[in-house]
Order: structure tokens, then sequence, then C-alpha cells
């Protein structure tokens, strides 16, 4: 069956550390891929897409991902996280012969000490 | 610009009541999607519909009815609830499917069944 794993469940930073979220996939095909954020008491938002072209994608608020199609993975990465940071972060993927079906990872918990 | 929105934003109920919650989208979208959120299994899809009077099951149905005979709302009803369906539902709507499809998601409802 398609999956999405996010390796990391819970992680913790201090303010200034950098940060990267392993996300790996399962399906063999071409995919679009989504970060989501889901700040505490919020809804989910888009971080960045990957649709094509560039594999390095850069979202909102110095977030980026790069896609290795190789390695089945679209990890994402910030140099310096700030405690504003701290929220769940998902990882997405829809596979193009199941266009509509956005599925996705478990999340990743990240809590960022100032 | 009210985008989407989800009613009610908090509900407990009984086990073996009726519970239907809200979802309303201001940009005509299609596509419509009713996902639950439970802890280690991010975002799973429950029903989705492709336009009013379309829908179909996703990832995990039971015990869930859909309708949707206007293309702005999409409820989703718990004919019977059970303790298994506390959970976090969000809905999403997208414009289309496909290649560059990008869902965004309500700000959730809370349900808790006793």
């Amino acid at each position: 069956a398609q999956s999405v794993s996010q390796h990391n469940h819970h992680v913790i930073l201090s303010e200034a550390a950098s940060l990267e979220l392993g996300c790996n996939y399962s399906y063999g095909g071409t995919v679009n891929l989504f970060w989501y954020v889901q700040y505490p008491g919020q809804h989910l938002q888009l971080l960045l897409k990957y649709f094509s072209g560039d594999p390095l994608v850069k979202g909102i608020k110095g977030f980026e991902a790069e896609f290795i199609k190789s390695k089945f993975s679209f990890n994402l990465r910030k140099p310096s996280v700030q405690w504003s940071d701290t929220a769940e972060y998902f990882c997405a993927v829809i596979p193009m012969d199941s266009s509509y079906k956005l599925i996705f990872g478990s999340g990743t918990r990240l809590l960022v000490r100032p | 610009d009210a985008g989407i929105t989800q009613s009610p934003r908090y509900k407990i109920t009984e086990t073996g009541r009726q519970v239907t919650l809200m979802c309303h989208q201001t940009w005509s979208h299609s596509y419509m999607f009713w996902y639950r959120q439970d802890l280690g299994h991010g975002l799973r899809l429950i029903y989705y519909s492709a336009a009013a009077d379309i829908t179909d099951k996703g990832e995990v149905p039971d015990g869930y009815v859909v309708s949707r005979s206007k293309t702005e709302n999409f409820p989703l009803t718990l004919e019977s609830a059970t303790r298994s369906q506390t959970s976090v539902y969000f809905c999403a709507s997208s414009e289309y499917v496909g290649v560059m499809n990008e869902q965004f998601f309500g700000p959730g409802t809370r349900l808790t069944v006793l």
C-alpha cells in the first residue's frame, strides 16, 4: 500500500538550531509532494509544495525541502529555528495515479525551546 | 474572504447519538474532502466529493455519511457515534484534481464521544 513515513515523531530543539525533518514515500511513479504545518490550536497550512522542476523548493518562513527521487524522500529543512516554529509538521504525497488522494505521514511534533 | 469554515468547532456527544459536522467553502471549489486526525495516524481521508451530488469513500468511511446537495456545503454525519470516532475532523477543498492540485483546510472540529 502507498504510504508516507515520517521517522521523527517528536523533535526538541533550541532556538537557532538547524532543523531537518525526514519524509519518505513508498510510491514509484510521479508524485506531488507537500509539507503542511499545524500550529497549536490551528488548522493545517501549506508550507511548501513540489510539482516539478527544481528539486529544491523554498517555502514560507524560511523553510525549504529537497526532493530526492532516487531516495523517495522530501526532507524539510530550516537553517535556524525560532520559538514560533513550534508546531506539528506533516508530509503529504499525491501519487499521480490517484490524483485527488492526499496521503499524509503521521506527523512530527517540533518543540523549540527559547 | 471567509474561505473554508467548519462548525461547530468543538462538540461533545454521547455514544449512539447522531452528530452532523458542517463544512462550508466560499471559493466554489469542485472538490471537497473530510479527514480525521488521530495521534500517530496523521490525517486519514473519510469521504470526498468531486461535485454536487457526487461523493465517494476514502480510507476510513465506516460509520460516516456525507451529502453534497450544494457545491459550497459538505456535511459529515455520524449516524450513531462511537467512542472510536473521537477525533479532530478537518474539511478541505480544492479547485480541481490532477497535476498541481492543492487542498485548503478548514480550522477543524474537535469531537468527543463519551
